[in-house]
């Protein structure tokens, strides 16, 4: 399986501070993409980055992804309240193309 | 913005009743999918479509079956619910591309199913 597999499975901050997650996987991909699920509700897309890149940013998001290692990382920087989440890392390979979802990573973010 | 919506947020219904999950699209994407979400499970594929009339079988497709007449809807039915059925259910859509998940997906709000 080249399930993504997130590490921590929970993690908790105070607010301000960065949250660093990270993504494994097991085959080579075509692209990896981070979501962001709240409480209860549809999943949220926040960054797709392909396999010929390193880094990506947007807003108060990096992530970079490192083929080699074949693992990924999301930090989100001066973190929110608001930030309080799931996050999904999926992975995307060249044959048949589905999106396979890690299990997640649990960010509580306290004021 | 692109928007999925999902006809319930909300389902209660009985073993054996069938049942009709909506999702539409407004961004004349291609691709649609259906997402079943349970705890420790992640989100597993069921079904998707890259064009009208067309399906294509995800990675849990018993049980259930998908209709796709007009390029903004696709429907999950449940021909005959079971308790094992019970879960979260998401739609999400994408534009198509020669790989499927080439483009990220955009996801309804979800659909939480209970079958009694």
């Amino acid at each position: 399986s080249q399930q993504g597999e997130e590490d921590p499975q929970a993690l908790s901050i105070q607010e301000g501070e960065n949250a660093t997650m990270n993504c494994s996987y097991k085959t080579s991909i075509n692209n990896l993409q981070w979501y962001r699920q709240n409480s209860g509700r549809g999943l949220v897309h926040l960054i797709l980055i392909r396999s010929n890149e390193r880094e990506k940013h947007s807003g108060r998001l990096r992530v970079t992804l490192d083929t080699s290692k074949k693992s990924s990382s999301l930090l989100i920087t001066a973190s929110r309240a608001a930030d309080t989440a799931s996050y999904f890392c999926a992975t995307v390979n060249n044959q048949g193309g589905k999106l396979i979802f890690g299990q997640g990573t649990e960010l509580s973010v306290k004021p | 913005d692109v928007k999925v919506t999902q006809s319930s947020r909300y389902l209660v219904k009985r073993t054996g009743e069938k049942v009709f999950l909506e999702c539409v699209q407004d961004m004349d994407h291609e691709n649609m999918f259906w997402y079943r979400q349970d705890p420790g499970l992640g989100l597993r594929l069921i079904y998707f479509s890259y064009d009208v009339k067309m399906k294509e079988k995800g990675d849990i497709p018993e049980g259930y079956s998908v209709s796709r007449e007009k390029k903004e809807r696709f429907s999950l039915i449940l021909e005959s619910a079971s308790t094992n059925q019970t879960s979260m259910y998401l739609c999400a859509s994408s534009l198509f591309a020669p790989v499927l998940g080439y483009n990220e997906q955009f996801f309804g709000p979800g659909t939480r199913l209970t079958v009694l």
